[in-house]
């Protein structure tokens, strides 16, 4: 199986502040790595996939990058209600993995 | 716009069979991969496997081994439905337990979500 790992686990952040999450796979999934927002309750939302092209309806404030073992999500500027979990996902091979998540909190 | 949902029991004793539908709505059951996803309680995501139909009930399907020896999918074309059963479970199965359509275009990726449907495993 494929190992997702995700840094950092949780990140405080202000109103306005540049985030970034790194996620990294145990082998190369070329650009097969896909973005999830996940709030409290609710199922995860997909916001990027192929690792850089954005979902139809989000934020241009999202955006993805990276390829082979390393990737990135960034938010330009976080708004209110951008506080949430965030997972990676490969979609290179099955069985289909997940990051263990990153939670973005308010400062 | 499809839109999924989940439904079925949410309590499920040990040793016996979880069993779960999600319909499809606004969208063909024929016309695209499904996926179940789950997630216990405070902790991550776990892909269980996926099912697409090919011609019978049974589909074509790809399991996680981790789950492969319990678990099985199936499509019912009449009610645009698909189906989880899970046996022999225990209380790590406890989990909220997602379907989503897993689109293959390109690059592959879950989307849309059902809103999940939390099921326990307790006597």
């Amino acid at each position: 199986d494929i190992q997702m790992t995700q840094s950092p686990s949780s990140l405080s952040a202000s109103v306005g502040d540049r985030v970034t999450i790194t996620c990294r796979a145990s082998q190369s999934i070329i650009s097969y790595l896909n973005w999830y927002q996940q709030k409290p309750g609710k199922a995860p939302k997909l916001l990027i996939y192929g690792a850089s092209s954005l979902q139809s309806g989000v934020p241009s404030r999202f955006s993805g990058s990276g390829s082979g073992t390393d990737f990135t999500l960034t938010i330009s500027s976080l708004q209110p209600e951008d506080f949430a979990t965030y997972y990676c996902q490969q979609s290179y091979s099955a069985p289909f993995t997940f990051g263990p998540g990153t939670k973005v909190d308010i400062k | 716009q499809v839109q999924l949902q989940e439904s079925g029991p949410g309590l499920v004793k040990p040793s016996e069979t979880l069993s779960l539908t999600c319909n499809v709505s606004g969208g063909s059951i024929r016309s695209n991969y499904w996926s179940w996803i789950r997630q216990p309680p405070g902790k991550g995501l776990e892909w269980i496997g996926y099912i697409y139909y090919s011609g019978s009930s049974s589909g074509s399907t790809n399991y996680n081994p981790s789950l492969k020896s319990r678990v099985t999918m199936s499509v019912d074309t009449s009610k645009n439905q698909f189906s989880l059963k899970l046996s022999s479970v225990t209380a790590a199965d406890t989990a909220v337990y997602y379907c989503a359509a897993y689109d293959t275009s390109s690059y592959n990726w879950f989307d849309p979500w059902g809103q999940g449907t939390l099921v326990t495993v307790s006597s």
